[in-house]
């Protein structure tokens, strides 16, 4: 049980150049989360998912597009990188319990991407 | 924002208890408390939640206060591996979102 992984591990791009962050998880979670951190700063997150093939936006989406073709992996695209978009970004899932009132249970986190744009 | 207050840092001794307060005046009924911590840049990892009972696990402790508006984890023994940044985080059980709006968290450092 690997839990959830992140690949690559380390990155460092051109401005303008494209690259494309994978998830993965096997805990047969519904929700996945993709967040950003900067240096010193908490975690924000950029997109997420309840479910395979839905997708919304979270605080800063700007600069970057997800999908979830299936459960189990989350991709997070950077079309055309820039300066701005350098730091370590986390993928996260999460499950719920459904019934009278949805619950939404701990996250699990990735050990994390370190992107920088030059 | 996030709708934590804590406070920046502290510091505790290696084996005693270490706890972090924060404050979460705004909180609603349907709002649980979390506690995450992050260990030098490694992802985040859940500790503990609650509604407003106490809790606790085998790693922490969560003392909630009568009127929900603060709350205080408890790690009854403090080991150097403790040492990392501590959120504590409101989120809504009741919402479609769940994500975790993250503060910057207490910094502790656990010192031998």
């Amino acid at each position: 049980n690997a839990g959830v992984t992140q690949t690559p591990k380390f990155r460092v791009l051109k401005t303008g150049q494209s690259m494309t962050l994978l998830c993965a998880q096997d805990m047969n979670h519904e929700y996945m989360y993709w967040y950003r951190q900067d240096p010193g700063m908490g975690l924000r997150l950029i997109h997420y998912s309840v479910g395979e093939g839905t997708t919304a936006k979270g605080e800063v989406p700007d600069g970057y597009n997800v999908s979830r073709l299936k459960k189990q992996n989350f991709l997070l695209g950077l079309e055309s990188a820039a300066p701005s978009q350098t730091s370590v970004y986390f993928c996260a899932s999460s499950y719920t319990y459904l019934g009278p009132v949805v619950r939404i249970n701990e996250q699990f986190f990735g050990p994390g991407t370190r992107l920088t744009v030059l | 924002d996030a709708k934590t207050t804590q406070p920046t840092s502290m510091d505790c001794a290696e084996g005693r208890a270490a706890n972090l307060p924060c404050n979460h005046s705004t909180i609603s009924g349907n709002e649980y408390v979390y506690w995450y911590r992050q260990i030098h840049s490694q992802g985040p990892q859940y500790i503990i939640h609650g509604l407003k009972n106490n809790e606790t696990n085998e790693m922490a402790s969560l003392i909630i206060t009568e009127d929900r508006k603060s709350s205080t984890l408890i790690l009854p023994h403090a080991t150097l591996r403790d040492t990392a940044v501590y959120y504590c985080i409101v989120q809504d059980y009741g919402g479609s979102q769940g994500n975790l709006i993250f503060g910057k968290g207490t910094k502790l450092s656990v010192k031998p």
